[in-house]
């Protein structure tokens, strides 16, 4: 079968930096996707790592190791809008994108 | 500009109603989908179209009927809904099959009372 493990909640202060792990078990793997969904919002793409290694778009980076079946977000310089749920998700060669459970970011002053 | 869609935004109703719901992209993606979204926020696929072809039926009751009459638009009808649909229901869409970079829309938020 294939499953995602991602942390239920995280929490921080602001300017500070995150991790949210997700580690992964699945068969046909392309590669691994981040997506934030504030509350009562709908999930926003935010990065896409089909190699290993990390990417980086501005304050946000996505990390992949393919031999590890782990990935992780970093978020720097944390801010209050930061404050949301983080999914991961896989994309396979079914054409689906399986969803991690979401891990809650809660950013405080 | 909206690029992904949905209509209604909510929607209450009763137990064994049928109800509909809409979704239209003008991002000019070939890929269609519609996720259910529970309330401990699990975010699940139900149905993808491609093209307008079914090309991902997930294990939902055939109460749910996807249609896409063309590529840029994918309605959800239920049928006899139940309380157990309760849910929010999201459309999305992809350029590619693969759908690693999915766009959704606004979501919609359906109670069966």
């Amino acid at each position: 079968g294939q499953s995602l493990e991602q942390p239920s909640e995280v929490t921080a202060v602001e300017g500070a930096i995150v991790q949210i792990n997700c580690t992964y078990q699945t068969s046909g793997f392309y590669g691994l996707s981040w997506y934030q969904q504030h509350d009562g919002g709908a999930p926003t793409f935010l990065s896409y790592n089909a190699l290993d290694g990390l990417e980086e778009t501005g304050r946000f980076s996505s990390f992949l190791s393919r031999s590890d079946s782990y990935g992780y977000l970093l978020l720097q310089e944390l801010q209050m809008k930061d404050s949301a749920s983080y999914f991961c998700a896989v994309s396979t060669n079914t054409d689906k994108l399986i969803f991690g459970t979401g891990t809650r970011l809660q950013v405080f002053p | 500009d909206t690029a992904v869609s949905q209509t209604p935004k909510y929607l209450v109703t009763q137990m064994g109603n049928d109800k509909s719901i809409k979704c239209e992209q003008n991002l000019g993606h070939d890929t269609m989908y519609w996720y259910k979204q529970d309330s401990k926020k699990f975010l699940k696929i139900m149905f993808s179209y491609n093209n307008k072809e079914l090309i991902i039926n997930e294990t939902v009751p055939n109460r749910f009927s996807p249609k896409s009459p063309d590529k840029a638009h994918l309605n959800l009808h239920i049928n006899s809904l139940e309380l157990g649909d309760s849910a929010v229901y999201f459309c999305a869409s992809s350029q590619v099959s693969t759908g690693e970079t999915q766009y959704f829309g606004p979501g919609t938020r359906l109670l069966v009372l």
